[in-house]
């Protein structure tokens, strides 16, 4: 089964850019069927849906957040990446990746990473 | 945008009692619909897919119905590893939403 880690700053200054990396194991990033994502997590609060690509790389956006948000993906090195800017400290958050199953598109998650939005 | 609209926002329970937990959907999923539950400190884990099909390695005491905008995830006896926050999610268009979560505690 796919593992998933998560990587990247724990701190970014308000207005720059957020930049995570998602490196995945035990499966392939190959198929086209099936979708990648990035959700988060604010402290204490639920889960929001960031952002999603297929192995083609196409992409679907959070409209609250795609005018901000790049996610893109390289099979080469079985990553998956995250770029979110102009942050602010309303984007600290947990960060997670997740990854696809036959059964469901979100089954297997990372860990998590905090970021922190602080100067 | 479907907004998932979990409720009770709390379920107070005792171990061996039976949750009842919804999840409304603004427009139909069409049984494209997910539960995780998530304990303090961990990733969501996802319980079921599809609305009622238990994901690898769930107990049995678990288990989700509902069709068109009305979902139930059921716990038929609470054990002390379940009381944690219970999300559903959706994926029949985009964006995907996440509902705002039900916490099981113990009561």
């Amino acid at each position: 089964q796919l593992q998933l880690q998560e990587s990247g700053p724990g701190l970014v200054k308000p207005s720059e850019t957020l930049s995570l990396t998602c490196t995945v194991s035990g499966g392939s990033m190959s198929s086209s069927n099936y979708y990648w994502g990035w959700i988060r997590q604010p402290p204490g609060k639920g889960l929001e849906w960031i952002g999603s690509i297929y192995y083609s790389g196409d992409t679907n956006y959070n409209p609250s957040l795609k005018s901000r948000v790049i996610i893109s993906l390289d099979t080469s090195k079985k990553q998956l990446s995250l770029k979110l800017s102009s942050v602010t400290a309303a984007d600290t958050a947990v960060y997670y990746c997740a990854g696809p199953s036959s059964r469901w598109p979100l089954e297997y998650w990372g860990q998590g990473t905090l970021v922190t939005v602080s100067s | 945008e479907i907004v998932l609209t979990q409720s009770p926002a709390t379920l107070s329970l005792s171990p061996g009692e039976r949750a009842t937990l919804s999840c409304r959907a603004s427009h139909s999923v069409s049984s494209y619909l997910a539960w995780y539950q998530q304990k303090h400190g961990q990733a969501p884990r996802l319980l079921i897919y599809a609305a009622s099909n238990r994901a690898t390695g769930i107990p049995a005491r678990f288990s989700g119905s509902g069709s068109g905008t009305d979902y139930t995830l059921t716990i038929s006896s609470l054990e002390p590893e379940d009381f944690a926050v219970y999300y559903c999610q959706h994926r029949s268009s985009w964006p995907l939403t996440f509902g705002g979560g039900t916490k099981v505690e113990i009561k």
